[in-house]
């Protein structure tokens, strides 16, 4: 069985500012990981995704995680925050190549972006 | 293209009672989930479609709730009869199977308030 760890439920920050949400997941096979964002009133959508390859993924707006196996962690960073990034955040493992591809979410984390 | 639909977007119903909810996937997406989501807590999966087929259903809490897919395409979960700690919001999302990228694709979500 997997699981996941988002150990910050709630994180305040300053626009402009740097940020890290942490995730740690357990997983006794190879994954796939996952962040998706969630916006107020709307739907979860995927941020971004670690299948294979490079350890460091990048989003489309400034977004990166870096999975470290060792760690067995998949931490989101951005080097400066906008008014518009305030959402929750939500980490997801799922089963690698052969498995059944359902992620499981941690508790999400809320990002609050202060002006 | 639609997205993934759900309905209604928000059912308060009395401890007792029955509520059903739909979600219409994104056409030609043969997976179809459904999570849910307790206040505070993880979003947790409840079971997976593959077209009309039930393919994993570990995470249905009771026998109170029944997943149908009629047809592979549309799919409704219904509570009957519903209790105080069946509230929370319920997702629903969609993913296509080949290429299986891992992405799921959300709805915004039915949250249901039992009183």
């Amino acid at each position: 069985a997997q699981s996941v760890t988002q150990l910050d439920s709630q994180v305040p920050v300053f626009e402009e500012a740097p940020v890290e949400l942490r995730c740690n997941y357990s997983s006794s096979v190879s994954v796939y990981l996952f962040w998706y964002v969630q916006y107020p009133n709307q739907g979860l959508q995927l941020l971004l995704k670690y299948l294979s390859g490079s350890t460091l993924v990048e989003s489309i707006n400034g977004f990166e995680a870096e999975f470290n196996k060792s760690q067995t962690s998949f931490h989101l960073r951005k080097p400066s925050v906008h008014i518009s990034d305030t959402a929750e955040y939500f980490c997801a493992v799922s089963e690698g190549p052969g498995g059944s591809y359902i992620p499981t979410f941690g508790r999400g984390t809320s990002l609050i972006v202060h002006p | 293209e639609a997205g993934v639909t759900q309905f209604p977007s928000h059912s308060v119903i009395e401890k007792g009672q029955t509520v059903t909810l739909r979600c219409d996937p994104i056409s030609g997406h043969d997976n179809l989930y459904w999570y849910r989501r307790v206040m505070g807590k993880e979003i947790k999966f409840l079971l997976h479609f593959v077209k009309e087929s039930k393919q994993d259903e570990s995470g249905m809490p009771n026998n109170r709730f029944l997943a149908e897919r009629t047809g592979g395409t549309y799919s409704t979960l219904k509570v009957q009869p519903a209790e105080l700690e069946d509230s929370g919001v319920y997702f629903c999302a969609s993913s296509q199977t080949s290429p299986n990228t891992g992405e799921l694709f959300f709805g915004e979500g039915s949250r249901l308030t039992v009183l």
